[in-house]
């Protein structure tokens, strides 16, 4: 139980496009989703809280024009990265919290390799 | 404001042998503490977690880790590591009060040998 799938795993695109990432509880329903990123042999950035029905919560220095999240559904939260540049090229992590539980672990998705050329 | 310290980048071990990975961990009140393992290009997978209770916690794959609350750290550890258990660790902490926001270490990058 408590998978969380992301979407696509793998996406290059051109400079100056857009793409959005797809977050999905498949099992659980989550309020609550959060967006990373994650440089080479770095660690996680958390880049925002998204919201069921509300506006995101970006962490300082993210810019929210930038990166458009959408919560939309209790299992569903996007990323959208527009007017990308080769340095928004990155790993994308998303986690969910299960709302159905109190203090469950953050679950994880695979991770979107983003590629801008 | 929390952290996580992960004094070790890396950490070699040979299969058999016991593996242990280091963490301290800086955070107001009690802290809500977790490893979690990353296999390459892919996503977190959650080990084990430190709520409450015995402050030695069992998790997957038989790993364990310690709560030591004075010497502010939660080490991961197995009595005898695999060559499948090659990967990159993260310790995060969360404080009790905040909105589910976790802060992640640097990681370690564990090699087991065969």
């Amino acid at each position: 139980g408590a998978v969380v799938s992301q979407h696509p795993s793998r996406v290059i695109c051109k400079s100056g496009t857009s793409v959005k990432i797809e977050c999905r509880s498949l099992d659980f329903q989550a309020t609550t989703m959060f967006w990373y990123r994650q440089f080479p042999k770095q660690s996680l950035m958390l880049m925002a809280t998204s919201n069921e029905g509300s506006k995101a919560t970006y962490e300082q220095g993210v810019e929210k024009d930038k990166f458009l999240i959408n919560h939309a559904s209790l299992t569903l939260s996007t990323l959208t990265v527009t007017s990308a540049h080769p340095e928004d090229s990155s790993f994308y992590i998303c986690s969910a919290r299960n709302t159905g539980t109190s203090n469950s672990p953050l679950h994880f998705g695979n991770g979107t390799r983003l590629t801008v050329t | 404001a929390q952290s996580v310290a992960q004094p070790e980048d890396q950490v070699n071990v040979a299969e058999g042998n016991p593996l242990t990975v280091k963490c301290t961990y800086s955070v107001s009140g009690n802290p809500y503490l977790f490893w979690y393992v990353q296999y390459p290009n892919r996503g977190l997978q959650f080990l084990l977690k430190y709520i409450t209770g015995d402050n030695l916690v069992k998790g997957s794959y038989g790993f364990e880790a310690e709560f030591n609350k004075s010497q502010t750290s939660f080490h991961l550890k197995k009595p005898s590591a695999l060559v499948s258990d090659s990967a990159l660790y993260f310790c995060a902490v969360r404080s009790r009060s905040n909105d589910y926001k976790l802060s992640f270490g640097a990681g370690t990058t564990v090699t087991v040998r065969a």
